[in-house]
């Protein structure tokens, strides 16, 4: 099975701050990638699929790059909304075995 | 707007059978081009895929878990349904049910209902 690892695993950032968080796969999976927003007690919100596009009604301040093993995803200017943990899915492998990078936990500084 | 939601006992006794429905509210799970899915998160942990169906019934599940599995559909009621056998402690999670896109991506979520395993 394809394994999605992402670092950091945490940090801590403050209001207007750019913010990377990384994502690799185990193999190559194209652009096969969706990042996911979760707040505490909520459920995964999608953020962007194919690697790159935003879905609907989603921040443009959220964007997403890569392809291959090595993805980002990128937030320009952190919002107080934004404080979450993000997790990467792939959805390449056939048969399908869908995976999830272990999350990437972001706080107020 | 698709909306889901997740229902069933919030507690399992260990080695019986976690029964879990999904009620789909906004849109037709016979309308095609969406897989219907479980997806599972370990308290305080990560995000695990159950398996999924179509409205058609062709299902798929996740290889970790197929033994145990079972998803369904009842398009009349337009819900899915998870169960899954013989529970231990390490089934303990919050369920979800989400729509998933043929690709593989998951578009709506329901929000979530936490089953506890223990006697």
């Amino acid at each position: 099975a394809i394994r999605m690892t992402q670092s950091p695993s945490s940090f801590s950032a403050s209001t207007g701050d750019r913010v990377t968080i990384t994502c690799r796969a185990s193999q190559g999976i194209s652009s096969y990638l969706a990042w996911y927003q979760q707040k505490p007690g909520k459920a995964p919100k999608l953020l962007i699929y194919a690697a790159s596009t935003l879905q609907s009604g989603v921040p443009s301040r959220f964007s997403g790059s890569g392809s291959g093993t090595d993805f980002t995803l990128t937030i320009s200017c952190l919002q107080s909304e934004d404080f979450a943990t993000y997790y990467c899915q792939q959805y390449y492998s056939y048969p399908p075995i869908f995976t999830f990078g272990p999350g990437t936990k972001v706080d107020i500084k | 707007q698709v909306q889901l939601q997740e229902s069933g006992p919030g507690l399992v006794k260990p080695s019986q059978t976690l029964s879990l429905t999904c009620t789909v509210s906004g849109g037709s799970i016979s309308s095609g081009g969406y897989y219907w899915s479980w997806i599972r998160q370990h308290p305080g942990k990560g995000l695990e895929w159950i398996g999924y169906i179509y409205y058609s019934g062709s299902t798929y599940y996740n290889p970790s878990l197929k033994s145990r599995v079972t998803i369904s559909v009842d398009t009349s009621k337009n819900q899915f349904s998870l169960k899954l056998s013989s529970v231990t402690a390490a089934d303990t999670a919050v369920y979800y049910c989400a729509s998933q896109d043929s690709s593989g991506y998951y578009y709506n979520w329901g929000q979530g209902t936490l089953v506890t395993v223990s006697s």
